[in-house]
């Protein structure tokens, strides 16, 4: 069972452009949003993170958009860079146990120069 | 510095075998975890440890096993290997139990099962 949906699987943009990733999620216990970025042959690090009480998060040229009533949020990368080419995981977690993160399926950036 | 740390990188091995992934954190944490990616790139949460406590994702076959010798390592043991569990198997580290966080991912260990 896919705690959290992700979409595109793929995304091709050009420099300078703007990327776009999307994630749904389910479960309502669910209160902390993180992105990870991961490299070729290297493990995920996180990239931006957002917890519910907010709409919109920014870092330099990322952006997460959240959208608590239709449980759903969102990647944005302004300005996409070739070194920005890797795979961005969504993932959620939820304030029982350990931090537990489920992540979405994966979408592979490529940006072309 | 490396902060998580993983030994082997790779892992080639046969069928039935048993065999160990070591997983080492200097960056003062409480909580480890165990991830396995497979060919789809899906990464899946295995277990969560700390010193007092052990989640096991339920659908981990008990073949699998985490060790922890001691808070900054906490080794995956594999028993009987089967073709299913090539992948790459990710360790991270977190700060405390239970609160949520930057989760800090080791390089990982690609493990070919023949």
């Amino acid at each position: 069972q896919q705690q959290v949906k992700q979409s595109p699987q793929s995304l091709i943009v050009q420099k300078g452009g703007i990327s776009i990733i999307n994630c749904a999620y389910e479960n309502t216990a669910f209160d902390y949003f993180p992105w990870y970025q991961q490299f070729p042959g290297k493990g995920p690090a996180l990239l931006i993170a957002i917890r519910p009480d907010v709409s919109e998060k920014k870092e330099g040229r990322f952006t997460i958009s959240f959208n608590k009533s239709a449980k759903q949020f969102s990647l944005h990368i302004m300005d996409s860079q070739p070194g920005d080419s890797a795979t961005y995981f969504c993932a959620a977690s939820g304030r029982t146990g350990a931090n537990n993160l489920f992540f979405g399926t994966g979408t592979r950036l490529t940006v072309i120069p | 510095d490396t902060a998580v740390s993983q030994t082997p990188k790779y892992l080639v091995t046969q069928m039935g075998n048993d065999k160990s992934i070591k997983c080492e954190q200097n960056l003062g944490h409480d909580t480890m975890y165990w991830y396995k990616q497979d060919s789809k790139k899906f990464l899946k949460i295995m277990f969560s440890y700390n010193n007092k406590e052990l989640i096991i994702n339920e659908t981990v076959p008990n073949r699998f096993s985490p060790k922890s010798p001691d808070k900054a390592h906490l080794n995956l043991h594999i028993n009987s290997l089967e073709l299913g569990d090539s992948a790459v198997y990710f360790c991270a580290s977190s700060q405390d139990w239970g609160q949520q966080g930057t989760q800090y991912f080791g390089p990982g260990t690609r493990l070919l099962v023949l």
